[in-house]
């Protein structure tokens, strides 16, 4: 059964300093790793998707690197405004769709 | 480009009643997947429709269904409502299986 524990649960951050959010998985055959936010009341947003071992994508303050066991998503300098639950995400491969397996997220807190 | 519009936004249904949620995914985008979001649970995978076929289903009961429209736009319903049903209903739509998926609002239901 494929599996995603994300750490930690909760983050408190005061603006500017940076820090990481992990995503462990266990999946059989890896197809995708997807990182979204989430504001409360709303729908994930969408931030990266990840296919291999080694890549790395980045979007302003945000980093998302993959190994063939864990990403992390580094948050450089950040401000109030990346207050949000993060969530991770995989997806496997194989012939059938099977939906992607959530982690329970992040829940980030960043202070001015 | 229009995102993921998912109607109603609300709902409120009694016990032992059915509901019919809608959503239409982003022009162009032909597989829809529906997740069901609790604080206990997380984001679970309920099924995922490409060009009208149910492809895959999650760990949920017969009570819950859907079908999806030669227009690509998805319904899913929930028959003989239980407390327990309450959650955010989320909607996702992708271009094909398997790749990037983009969530809509979400329809927030509370069973009474």
């Amino acid at each position: 059964e494929d599996q995603v524990t994300q750490s930690p649960e909760a983050l408190r951050l005061q603006e500017g300093e940076s820090s990481s959010l992990n995503c462990s998985y266990t999946v059989s055959g890896l197809r995708g790793l997807f990182w979204y936010r989430q504001d409360p009341g709303k729908g994930p947003e969408f931030l990266f998707t990840l296919y291999s071992a080694g890549e790395e994508k980045e979007k302003e303050r945000l980093k998302a690197t993959l190994t063939k066991k864990e990403s992390f998503l580094h948050i450089t300098a950040p401000k109030p405004e990346d207050s949000a639950t993060y969530l991770c995400a995989v997806l496997r491969g194989g012939g059938g769709a099977d939906g992607l397996t959530f982690g329970k997220g992040t829940h980030l807190i960043i202070q001015p | 480009k229009a995102g993921v519009t998912q109607t109603p936004r609300y709902l409120i249904k009694t016990r032992g009643q059915q509901v019919t949620l809608s959503c239409s995914p982003i022009s162009g985008h032909r597989s829809v997947s529906w997740y069901q979001q609790t604080p206990g649970q997380g984001l679970q995978f309920l099924f995922e429709y490409f060009s009208e076929t149910q492809r895959n289903k999650g760990n949920f009961p017969g009570r819950f269904s859907g079908r999806q429209f030669s227009n690509s736009r998805s319904e899913m319903n929930v028959s003989t409502l239980e407390l327990g049903d309450s959650a955010l209903y989320l909607c996702a739509s992708s271009l094909t299986a398997n790749t990037e998926a983009f969530f809509g609002q979400g329809t927030r239901l509370t069973v009474v």
